[in-house]
């Protein structure tokens, strides 16, 4: 079984509708990212938490929000989907002890918003 | 603020060729430096890394000097194979932000290895 999964792995939405996409990890560790990805633009972070109840912005996290359920759990939300929102979202963990220098990442969501 | 550079693509080679990718960085400190690997329809996987002047990450065939003087971490592969297309993203870590310490990632270089 992977370490790091997301649900859903593709999905096609409308704009003004809100998304969730879920993250979740077996490898036990403290730190959790999300990231896109944008042809061109490689991954550019979101969000990230370095414990249950640490959560912070990255660059880019107007129209996003976060949710950090559980230290194995790692929720993004899209309150009001728009098109220039359509990407590739990865999350991603690290371990406290290595800091952010080694991180493990998911197979990713496609997100289509019309 | 810290950035990385990475020349621009896609790359496209004979197989066993010779594969040199560039990276430069910016960075307040001396970071750690990485190369991440992501295969197609798959997540990023670090590749190689080197925390300090001079280090040298290795894996899988490929390698990477960490060049303080030149502020450069370049990929190079003596002999590409097909099974190396993917892209390929150069990253820093700067430990000058301490424990809030986070990754920042080149915009990544499509390799493709032609049979």
């Amino acid at each position: 079984d992977a370490d790091v999964t997301q649900t859903p792995r593709n999905r096609i939405t409308k704009t003004g509708k809100r998304i969730m996409l879920e993250c979740s990890q077996t490898k036990g560790h403290d730190r959790m990212y999300w990231y896109r990805q944008d042809p061109g633009l490689g991954l550019r972070l979101i969000y990230y938490s370095f414990d249950v109840k640490d959560i912070n912005k990255g660059e880019i996290s107007d129209g996003y929000s976060v949710s950090r359920q559980a230290q194995a759990k790692f929720s993004l939300s899209l309150e009001s989907a728009i098109p220039n929102q359509t990407a590739l979202y990865f999350c991603a963990t690290s371990d406290l002890q290595q800091g952010a220098d080694t991180q493990y990442f998911g197979p990713g969501t496609r997100l289509t918003v019309l | 603020g810290d950035s990385v550079t990475q020349m621009e693509g896609p790359v496209t080679l004979s197989e066993e060729a010779f594969l040199t990718i560039n990276c430069t960085y910016t960075a307040t400190g001396y970071p750690s430096l990485f190369w991440y690997v992501q295969y197609p329809g798959e997540g990023l996987q670090l590749l190689l890394k080197a925390t300090k002047a001079d280090d040298k990450g290795s894996n899988k065939g490929f390698e990477a000097t960490y060049r303080k003087e030149t502020t450069s971490f370049h990929l190079e592969k003596g002999s590409v194979q097909v099974s190396d297309s993917a892209v390929y993203f150069c990253a820093l870590s700067d430990p000058y932000t301490g424990a809030n310490s986070k990754l920042t990632f080149g915009k990544g270089i499509t390799l493709s290895v032609r049979p």
